[in-house]
């Protein structure tokens, strides 16, 4: 079954950056574009990032852009978040998804917390 | 970027009656091949999001057929047709053609 496993949560100073990591199994990995999105505590959700299958294309929201990048290995099963100049509102639970190939996101992760204070 | 506005934002049911939630995009979800990009997540309480409903109203496997999608152009429904306990949690539109892709508030199911 698709497994969708997050890790690299922490706490982090304003200012810092943060690499989230990803592992995926249960499906052909290198075959599916990949997205993050994130939920502020007692919040919605947000979209974060999206990455192609082959790690070509990245899209991003204007709220993280500049300060975000997707990449992935394919030859690992494992798709990154590198986040820098992380500010307060960047405090959220982060969830790996997988995209469905047809315009929607299908399987969720359980998710890293990323704490950003000082 | 488009915006997703759901209604109500808290929805308290009584066990075995039906549940309504409304979701309306501030531009239409409609990609140029005629498909409807306008899915429906379920998250429970301490769970990561489940999708139910993608396109409008192709339901995901697993999901109970008490769940429906319907709707068109900017305004679009999920409907529970008989609440069980089980369907507790909080409700979120999303749609999926326009980058950057959002979500709705989110809708509080409880029962009453």
């Amino acid at each position: 079954q698709v497994q969708l496993v997050e890790s690299g949560g922490g706490a982090v100073q304003p200012g810092r950056s943060l690499r989230l990591s990803c592992v995926a199994s249960g499906f052909s990995f290198s075959v599916y574009p990949m997205h993050w999105v994130r939920q502020a505590p007692g919040k919605g959700l947000e979209w974060v990032a999206r990455l192609s299958h082959d790690g070509t294309s990245a899209q991003y929201p204007d709220s993280v852009k500049g300060r975000f990048t997707i990449s992935r290995d394919n030859s690992k099963n494992t798709l990154y978040l590198q986040m820098n100049s992380l500010r307060p509102d960047d405090t959220a639970v982060y969830y790996c998804t997988r995209d469905s190939i047809s315009w929607s996101i299908d399987y969720w992760g359980q998710g890293t917390l990323v704490t950003v204070s000082s | 970027d488009v915006v997703m506005t759901q209604s109500p934002l808290s929805l308290p049911v009584t066990l075995g009656q039906p549940a309504s939630i409304s979701c309306r995009s501030s531009q239409s979800p409609v990609s140029a091949d005629g498909n409807t990009y306008l899915n429906w997540f379920q998250q429970r309480p301490g769970q990561s999001p489940r999708r139910l409903i993608y396109e409008v109203s192709r339901r995901d496997s697993g999901v109970p057929d008490r769940f429906s999608g319907s709707g068109s152009g900017t305004d679009f429904t999920l409907k529970i047709s008989r609440v069980e306990a089980e369907d507790v949690g909080v409700y979120y539109c999303m749609q999926s053609i326009h980058w950057p892709w959002t979500f709705g508030q989110g809708t509080k199911v409880e029962i009453k």
